[in-house]
């Protein structure tokens, strides 16, 4: 089941504005991905992460893999219109005995007003 | 190109009906997954598969059945067992040496 606690569930930002949001657990993972969903949509994989403290840009989207290896950020910079959707975090957690399956977070949900 | 289907995009049934939903994949990938998204909430696995012929119950495998029996195609069947059948279907897959899941554009099942 869910391990992952997302938050915010939701953001309201203006067109412009940077935003941040994180996944965070009591477990310890090995592989952290970010993914985005539009409406009625398939999730886009943003990012992968694979190592502790390991930053990685796609664009103006900017995710860490936290040091302590339990959490995990995603920042958007300067956010336009087309930001708008839910954004996923999800992770493959050490000592998962259920081969190849992720932990996925409850996702947080972003709102651009123009 | 390659990819992911899913079809259809939308689907509706009677309760009581079986339906399957399809899930194709060019990418020769070896894992495919199913999972279950309900307004507002997160991803539920129903089922996974890591090889042909061989699949894995998810959180709430209850009332859905699955087969492997091509690398390429991994059907859902939602079966008239299933209480809540109405939602949005997910079909994902991975390719063997990462973790990383691809999606496909889902099927939004609507049974009445």
């Amino acid at each position: 089941g869910q391990q992952l606690n997302q938050s915010p569930q939701s953001m309201f930002i203006q067109e412009g504005e940077d935003v941040s949001m994180n996944c965070t657990s009591s477990s310890i993972f090995n592989t952290w991905l970010w993914y985005k969903q539009d409406p009625g949509e398939g999730p886009v994989l943003l990012i992968a992460l694979y190592k502790a403290g390991e930053l990685t840009s796609n664009g103006r989207l900017t995710a860490q893999f936290g040091i302590t290896r339990k959490d995990s950020f995603l920042n958007i910079s300067a956010s336009i219109p087309s930001d708008v959707g839910i954004y996923f975090c999800a992770g493959r957690r050490v000592g998962e005995t259920s081969g190849s399956r992720l932990t996925f977070g409850e996702g947080t949900q972003l709102t651009v007003n123009p | 190109d390659g990819g992911i289907t899913q079809s259809p995009k939308y689907l509706f049934r009677k309760e009581g009906q079986n339906v399957t939903l399809s899930c194709e994949q060019n990418l020769n990938h070896d894992a495919m997954y199913w999972y279950r998204q309900d307004p507002g909430q997160g991803l539920r696995l129903i089922y996974y598969s890591q090889i042909v012929n061989d699949f894995q119950k998810g959180d709430i495998a209850e009332g859905y059945s699955v087969s492997r029996e091509k690398k390429e195609s991994f059907p859902l069947t939602v079966t008239s067992a299933q209480k809540n059948p109405t939602a949005f279907y997910l079909c994902a897959s991975r390719p063997g040496h990462t973790y990383e899941q691809y999606f496909g554009p889902g099927t939004r099942l609507t049974v009445t």
